[in-house]
């Protein structure tokens, strides 16, 4: 069984400053999508990393794909209160096209960003 | 371009109910899969369908069953309900369902057993 192991569940902050949030399985991933989702909605994709050491910059936050594709980080710079909500990471075995795939998900990292 | 769609939106049910749920996919997405979310379990995946056939299945029991069909719409049948099945149950689509594909996630709908 594939499992992501996500940290920190909780975090509560203040506006302006950083934080970063961890992925990390002892699994191989063929890619890793970051999703963030607010109360009442399903979960937007942020964005997708598939190369091991790929790093994607989406504006304030920085998305890093482990070397080993088994862990990634999500760093976000001089955090908003509109930046509050539900970061989800999720794992998709490796597959053929025609075979399909599941996504894993961790247990969410709940940011709270002051104003 | 609309996105994906479930209905309904809420739902309160009996134990020992039974319950359908709807998805319509992007159009052009052939592949929705379905994934359970709670509080104390995070996101679980349920079972993936694409051209009217199940592909993929996660860790649930029989009661969980669904169907996709010619259109790509698919459905999400849940029997003989019971207090752990309350959930938000959320759909995703993808083109192909290829991993890595970006999923497309619904709303969810919001089952509740009393």
């Amino acid at each position: 069984t594939q499992l992501l192991e996500q940290s920190p569940q909780f975090l509560s902050i203040q506006e302006g400053e950083n934080l970063t949030v961890y992925c990390n399985s002892s699994s191989v991933f063929s890619s890793l999508q970051w999703y963030r989702q607010e109360p009442g909605e399903g979960p937007v994709l942020l964005v997708t990393v598939v190369t091991g050491g790929e790093v994607k910059k989406l504006k304030r936050l920085t998305f890093q794909f482990g070397d080993a594709r088994k862990d990634s980080s999500l760093h976000i710079t001089a955090a908003q209160p509109g930046d509050t909500g539900l970061y989800l990471c999720a794992g998709a075995t490796r597959g053929k096209e025609t075979s399909g795939s599941r996504l894993t998900f961790g247990e969410g990292t709940q940011l709270t960003v002051n104003p | 371009k609309a996105g994906v769609t479930q209905t309904p939106r809420y739902l309160i049910k009996t134990r020992g109910q039974q319950v359908t749920l709807s998805c319509s996919p992007i159009s052009g997405h052939r592949s929705v899969s379905w994934y359970q979310q709670t509080p104390g379990q995070g996101l679980q995946f349920l079972f993936e369908y694409f051209s009217e056939t199940q592909r993929n299945k996660g860790n649930f029991p029989g009661r969980f069953s669904g169907r996709q069909f010619s259109n790509s719409r698919s459905e999400m049948n849940v029997s003989t309900l019971e207090l752990g099945d309350s959930a938000l149950y959320l759909c995703a689509s993808s083109f192909t369902g290829g991993a890595g594909q970006p999923q497309h996630f619904g709303d969810g709908t919001r089952l509740s057993i009393l």
